[in-house]
């Protein structure tokens, strides 16, 4: 079975740093997604790791550890734009365009 | 570029009552997937296509979802009759279709089944 767990909410004060946890139990494994969705609009791709280690890109970071099915994703200097959705997804070896998205953790900012 | 195009953006319909929608992936891409999404929860993947056949569709209700692509460009995707449970946002997406890729989301239809 597939299985992604994420916490469902969290809250923070602009200009903080919040780390947004993603673990993963799934048959097959070819890369950890993590898609950022504002309420009512579609999901907008923001990062993506295939191997160990960690992806920078500005205010945010993607972390990937594949032997403890585990990543996060970082997010500094937290601006009240960040407010949203962060879907963590995982793509399917054997069917590598296939992704099976976590519920979300909707993320606050406050000022 | 433009983005993934879809049609119509809100939808009501009384139960068993059926609905189409419509979805215009970016000019290039061979995938396209229609995902399902209820409020609070992740999109859940109903049906991939790569160009005009199917590639997985292990989650689509086939006794009242169907879905098609036209020559491998736009796709329809149908329910017929409605249940008060399909009330959801669906969300269409493509990509290159080369693996390993960033999926690219159309706007959506939410749809409120009475």
């Amino acid at each position: 079975g597939q299985n992604i767990d994420q916490p469902t909410e969290m809250t923070a004060t602009e200009g903080a740093i919040v780390q947004i946890n993603c673990t993963y139990q799934t048959s097959g494994f070819n890369g950890l997604f993590w898609y950022q969705q504002h309420a009512g609009e579609a999901p907008t791709f923001l990062s993506y790791n295939v191997l160990d280690g960690l992806e920078e890109k500005g205010r945010f970071s993607s972390f990937l550890s594949r032997s403890k099915g585990y990543s996060y994703l970082l997010l500094k200097e937290l601006q009240m734009k960040d407010s949203a959705s962060y879907l963590c997804a995982v793509g399917l070896s054997y069917n590598t365009d296939k992704l099976i998205f976590g519920t979300g953790t909707r993320l606050q900012v406050f000022p | 570029e433009a983005g993934v195009a879809q049609s119509p953006r809100y939808k009501i319909i009384e139960k068993r009552q059926s609905v189409a929608f419509w979805c215009n992936p970016i000019s290039g891409h061979a995938t396209l997937y229609w995902y399902q999404q209820i409020l609070g929860q992740g999109p859940k993947l109903l049906i991939q296509f790569q160009n005009n056949g199917v590639v997985d569709d292990s989650q689509l209700p086939k006794d009242r979802f169907s879905a098609e692509r036209l020559k491998g460009v736009d796709s329809t995707l149908k329910i017929q009759p409605a249940k008060l449970e399909d009330s959801a946002v669906y969300l269409c997406a493509s990509s290159t279709g080369t693996g390993g890729l960033e999926q690219y989301f159309g706007p959506g239809t939410r749809l409120t089944v009475t």
